[in-house]
């Protein structure tokens, strides 16, 4: 079954990196753009960014200065930092896959979320 | 940059109901436009993109239309499994920014 299995630490504390690990099972990793989006309790969806099989990257502007998302191919696994951590982060991140087409900048599958709480 | 507003934020509707929820873009975004179902605890699940085209394994009483800065989502007739939040995004590789969502509850 296709699938996106995700996993990372829930509780950190303020001004810590948060690191998230994303595994595609699934065929033609190498085809799609590999995202994470997050949403705070009770709140919206906010798209942090994504990454190609190659490494090519698009990131939200209000949050590039603090995100990396990295890719292994080898491993179909891409992965998020997040850096200096406030409260204001807590929130279920999810990632999610961007399918193969002409400016298919939407997520046709995601992982079940992971909630990360930051808290002194 | 593109602000993506929906309306209602709430709405309550029985089983059968027609429902219908707008997404508003505040620049003409074409037919880039697709549209979500979140149910509590779970991620999102795409519905229609390019703004009227159905996903794979949706149901037909799903559809969406709309172009330039206006779009409907509509649920021809309510069914118990639908009351969930529903997002539309706006379709861009450097902008994906999501409306506030809609939550249709069941009457």
């Amino acid at each position: 079954q296709v699938q996106l299995q995700q996993w990372g630490a829930g509780l950190l504390r303020p001004s810590e990196t948060l690191s998230l690990t994303c595994d595609f099972y699934g065929e033609s990793f190498n085809v799609y753009f590999w995202s994470w989006i997050r949403q705070a309790p009770g709140k919206g969806l906010e798209w942090i960014g994504d990454i190609s099989h190659r490494g090519t990257t698009n990131y939200n502007p209000s949050l590039n200065s603090r995100v990396t998302i990295s890719v292994d191919a080898s491993k179909n696994q891409f992965s998020l930092n997040m850096t200096s951590l406030t409260a204001a982060d807590t929130a279920t991140y999810f990632c999610a896959r961007v399918p193969h087409g002409y400016n298919n900048w939407y997520f046709d599958l995601w992982g079940r979320g992971t909630l990360v709480a930051v808290s002194s | 940059d593109i602000q993506m507003t929906q309306s209602p934020s709430t709405l309550s509707a029985s089983v059968g109901d027609r429902v219908t929820i707008t997404c508003r873009a505040s620049q003409d975004i074409s037919t880039w436009l697709a549209w979500y179902q979140q149910k509590p605890g779970k991620a999102p699940k795409l519905l229609i993109y390019k703004a009227s085209s159905l996903e794979s394994g949706v149901p037909s009483r799903f559809s969406g239309s709309g172009s330039g800065t206006e779009f409907t989502l509509t649920i021809s007739s309510l069914q118990p499994d639908d009351p969930a939040t529903y997002y539309c995004q706006y379709i861009n590789r450097y902008s994906r920014a999501f409306g506030q969502g809609t939550k249709v509850e069941s009457k």
